[in-house]
């Protein structure tokens, strides 16, 4: 089945770096999002992206659709010890069904106060 | 102001048994979502409905029954458990209306299969 790549898996930063990470498919996607799961809880979606080159902010969380469409990127700036958590980018294609939401495998933050 | 709802919230069987988790939400949402989560994996679908007495196979429905006999509540069987079946499941619904990926998930149901 369809897969996305997510990149880093992990990262380790100082409070107060600014964060990147990012999401590629081999498929082009109609809708990019992102969301973020705390330890024990259920994933809460962050930010979604509809059409291409869209750029959307939410508050210190800045998201890309990018524009060949396979891909989109998350920043996070000025990180604080609450974004921990699991990331996760989501994806569904031109076509899918209502089930047809594909999640990337994460990337996990860790920040250092 | 509950959203989702997930019961049990850990659960404990031995290989073989049957159990039911129970998803309830209370926004009148149409379409409702059973997911595993695997350490290292993202999410992926077991099964899905898009409304009351409808379900569907997402991409991993094997080993597992579902049935939305009320619109608030989405149920995951499993008949025969097996030790692949270990995982966190969640729930998850979606308005009508709303767009793709806005989906309210519930905490999780922790299950272990000896």
């Amino acid at each position: 089945g369809q897969q996305l790549n997510q990149s880093p898996q992990s990262m380790f930063i100082q409070e107060g770096e600014d964060v990147s990470m990012n999401c590629t498919s081999s498929s082009i996607f109609n809708t990019w999002l992102w969301y973020k799961q705390d330890p024990g809880e259920g994933p809460v979606l962050l930010i979604a992206l509809y059409k291409a080159g869209e750029l959307t902010s939410n508050g210190r969380l800045t998201a890309q659709f990018g524009i060949t469409r396979k891909d989109s990127f998350l920043n996070i700036s000025a990180s604080i010890p609450s974004d921990v958590g699991i990331y996760f980018c989501a994806g569904r294609n031109y076509g899918g069904s209502q089930g047809n939401l594909i999640f990337g495998k994460g990337t996990k933050l860790s920040v250092k106060p | 102001n509950a959203g989702v709802t997930q019961t049990p919230k850990f659960r404990v069987l031995k290989t073989g048994q049957s159990m039911t988790l129970l998803c309830a939400q209370d926004m009148n949402h149409e379409y409702m979502y059973w997911y595993r989560q695997d350490p290292g994996m993202g999410l992926r679908l077991i099964h899905y409905s898009v409304g009351e007495g409808t379900t569907a196979k997402g991409e991993v429905p094997d080993g597992y029954n579902v049935s939305r006999l009320k619109k608030q509540n989405f149920l995951l069987g499993l008949e025969s458990a097996a030790p692949s079946q270990t995982s966190v499941y969640f729930c998850a619904s979606k308005g009508e209306g709303a767009k793709t990926g806005e989906l309210f998930f519930g905490e999780g149901s922790r299950l272990t299969v000896l």
